[in-house]
């Protein structure tokens, strides 16, 4: 069964540094997304991304992150000046389609993220 | 915005015993609810669902009901085993945000031998 994977399972950085975060989402799914879990929380939702756009984008999803499909498998987090807040679980989700019965989001396993 | 609410905290059950996790929401516009199982450091994965046209859905020894009146749903799982301890989350998504998932603050489940 095909699964999202996401590059590297744990990535540690200096606080005010750039970090990438990697993903493959299952391959003829449409729809793109980025949640992270401070540890011990809830999940909580970032983006979501379409299209080759962003669909939606939570109050999180400030200025210092961006999210791209440099090709037809990939999709990034970039987090352009790390702060120790950002350390977190982040997590890739795919999905077919939005809407109708298409739209169950599946999950990759994680990046921790640990910001020094 | 949507908000999700999510009862209790922690359970703890016997082998065997039943266990229910419920869930509210606030948007009456939410009309998909999926319930994810995450073992410890693990991703999330989703376990079951229902979408507001329908009130039961049922698979094997788990089970989600919806009441969309009093907007809340709830987990059940029969005949606990072992294997079932984890963290449970619900989440709620509404046409009026969009794709993306309310994810409830979920329930540490710990099933007894």
């Amino acid at each position: 069964e095909p699964e999202v994977t996401q590059t590297p399972s744990h990535q540690v950085t200096q606080m005010g540094q750039e970090v990438i975060l990697r993903c493959v989402p299952i391959s003829n799914h449409l729809y793109f997304y980025w949640y992270r879990q401070i540890l011990g929380q809830k999940v909580e939702f970032l983006v979501s991304f379409y299209n080759n756009e962003i669909s939606e984008k939570s109050e999180i999803f400030d200025d210092q992150f961006s999210v791209e499909r440099p090709d037809g498998s990939n999709f990034t987090l970039k987090i352009r000046s790390t702060k120790l807040e950002d350390s977190a679980m982040y997590f890739c989700a795919s999905s077919l389609l939005a809407g109708g019965s298409t739209d169950t989001q599946y999950f990759g396993p994680g990046t921790r993220l640990t910001v020094l | 915005g949507e908000n999700v609410e999510q009862h209790p905290s922690t359970l703890s059950v016997q082998e065997g015993d039943s266990a229910v996790i419920k869930c509210t929401y606030s948007d009456s516009a939410s009309n998909y609810f999926p319930w994810y199982k995450q073992e410890l450091g693990k991703r999330p994965q989703l376990i079951i669902d229902i979408r507001s046209n329908v009130g039961e859905k049922k698979d094997q020894r788990i089970a989600v009901t919806l009441n969309k009146t009093a907007k809340h749903f709830s987990l059940h799982i029969t005949e606990t085993q072992p294997e079932d301890s984890a963290v449970y989350f619900c989440a709620a998504r509404s046409d009026n945000y969009g794709q993306n998932f309310v994810f409830g603050p979920g329930t540490r489940l710990s099933v007894l031998p």
